[in-house]
């Protein structure tokens, strides 16, 4: 079974609005961290935000939230007000802390396209 | 701003021939991974390393990849004998003091292998 699952390979939004790109998750461990990455045409891997299984907010950083439905096992990544160097493949990610794991656990990714 | 840096930033090879990717991580982190992406597919995990040792690895890493720490800034990623599947980008990262924290990561090595 998938760990990370991105159902929507591409999305499209408009400049200015906002977008919401999906990510569930599957673990039985209570304890867990969410990531969300973003990957430019250039390649390199951006960290956006973090949530942790017990964190009681929802995370924030800056343009970017996560909306942690913990019940639903989601956490999906809101960017508001978008911009057109918001367009990039963006990948979530999951660490269990499970057995001491470190290693990061990706989904496939979505290809956000933002139009002027 | 402190970041994890990668050279080569493109490598060229012929199969069956040895490569050394090399990585400065972030200077006060201490715990390091390797991961690669095949083009169009996702990130893969390959190793982590910390206090001079391997602490995880995935089944791709197996006995034709090896790492080091061969002082105190850089870490390699070796590929003894590479193969036309290795070809893929090689991305190095860190976390600060514990390996729960944040991985950063570098930007990466494409790795072609002819």
């Amino acid at each position: 079974a998938q760990k990370i699952t991105q159902t929507q390979p591409g999305m499209f939004v408009q400049e200015k609005e906002a977008v919401t790109l999906d990510c569930t998750y599957d673990t039985s461990d209570p304890s867990y961290g969410l990531f969300w990455y973003k990957q430019p045409s250039s390649g390199e891997m951006i960290f956006l935000i973090y949530q942790g299984s017990y964190d009681q907010q929802n995370a924030t950083e800056g343009r970017y939230s996560l909306n942690f439905q913990k019940a639903r096992k989601s956490a999906n990544l809101v960017i508001s007000a978008s911009q057109l160097g918001d367009s990039a493949m963006y990948f979530c990610a999951m660490r269990e802390a499970q057995g001491g794991s470190e290693k990061l656990v990706f989904g496939k990714g979505t290809k956000l396209t933002v139009n002027p | 701003e402190p970041e994890v840096t990668q050279t080569p930033s493109h490598q060229v090879t012929q199969m069956g021939q040895e490569v050394i990717l090399r990585c400065v991580p972030i200077s006060n982190h201490l715990y390091f991974y390797w991961y690669r992406q095949i083009l169009g597919q996702k990130v893969e995990f390959l190793v982590s390393f910390y206090n001079n040792e391997i602490s995880e690895k995935s089944e791709i890493f197996d006995d034709q990849f090896s790492v080091e720490r061969p002082d105190g800034s850089n870490f390699t990623l070796k590929i003894r004998s590479t193969k036309l599947e290795d070809s893929a980008m090689y991305f190095c990262a860190s976390s600060e003091v514990f390996s729960t924290d944040t991985q950063y990561f570098g930007p990466g090595t494409r790795l072609t292998v002819l």
